[in-house]
């Protein structure tokens, strides 16, 4: 079974600080990798993934991810925060073959920027 | 193009009651996903629809969760005889095929049970 996770549970940072939110997977089988963001009362939207290729991966708002299968990671990073970035981040699994694309998610982080 | 729809927002039930929760697919989706979000956790796969045709439940509790998504209308997650524990966050998503691409969440809906 696959299983996803993040170790911080809030990670508190000032406003144009760069910042990582770590994620480890675990899983005997190859796996496609994604993080997705949630602000308040709202769904969740998806910042980015890795499929194949790269392992650098590049996404929305100025978001990158490296892939690094030798440690199972998929570590979030953004070099300037702002306060708009303020949100619970997901890193979440799913598996490349199967009947269906049902994502494992992480227990999420909690991203708090500070002025 | 409208996103997924769900409704209601909140819902709030009495324990013992039954609670219905709506989904609406993007425009030309006919995958759906429904997750479950309790406090403090992160969201937990309950069941994978196509239309007519449920083809991943693993993750439904045995009783009293029912999932349809009918040839026509929204998809729904039945709970009958809500318990205090099925209070959290249900979200669903939906997807343009059954090979990977993106699931679109919609805003959920809030279940509390008094």
């Amino acid at each position: 079974a696959q299983s996803v996770t993040q170790l911080d549970s809030q990670v508190p940072v000032f406003e144009e600080a760069p910042v990582e939110l770590r994620c480890n997977y675990s899983s005997s089988v190859s796996v496609y990798l994604f993080w997705y963001v949630q602000y308040p009362n709202q769904g969740l939207q998806l910042l980015l993934k890795y499929l194949s290729g790269s392992t650098l991966v590049k996404g929305i708002n100025g978001f990158e991810a490296e892939f690094n299968k030798s440690q199972t990671s998929f570590h979030l990073r953004k070099p300037s925060v702002h306060i708009s970035d303020t949100a619970e981040y997901f890193c979440a699994v799913s598996l490349p073959e199967g009947a269906t694309n049902k994502l494992i998610f992480g227990t999420g982080t909690l991203l708090a920027v500070q002025p | 193009n409208a996103g997924v729809m769900q409704n209601p927002r909140h819902l709030v039930r009495r324990r013992g009651q039954e609670a219905r929760l709506r989904c609406s697919p993007m425009k030309g989706h006919s995958h759906v996903y429904w997750y479950r979000q309790l406090p403090e956790e992160g969201l937990k796969f309950m069941v994978y629809l196509q239309k007519e045709n449920i083809i991943d439940e693993s993750g439904m509790p045995k009783e009293r969760f029912s999932a349809e998504f009918p040839k026509e209308g929204p998809s729904i997650l039945r709970i009958q005889q809500v318990v205090r524990g099925d209070s959290a966050a249900y979200f669903c998503a939906s997807s343009l095929s059954s090979k990977f691409t993106e699931q679109f969440f919609g805003p959920g809906t809030r279940l509390t049970v008094l």
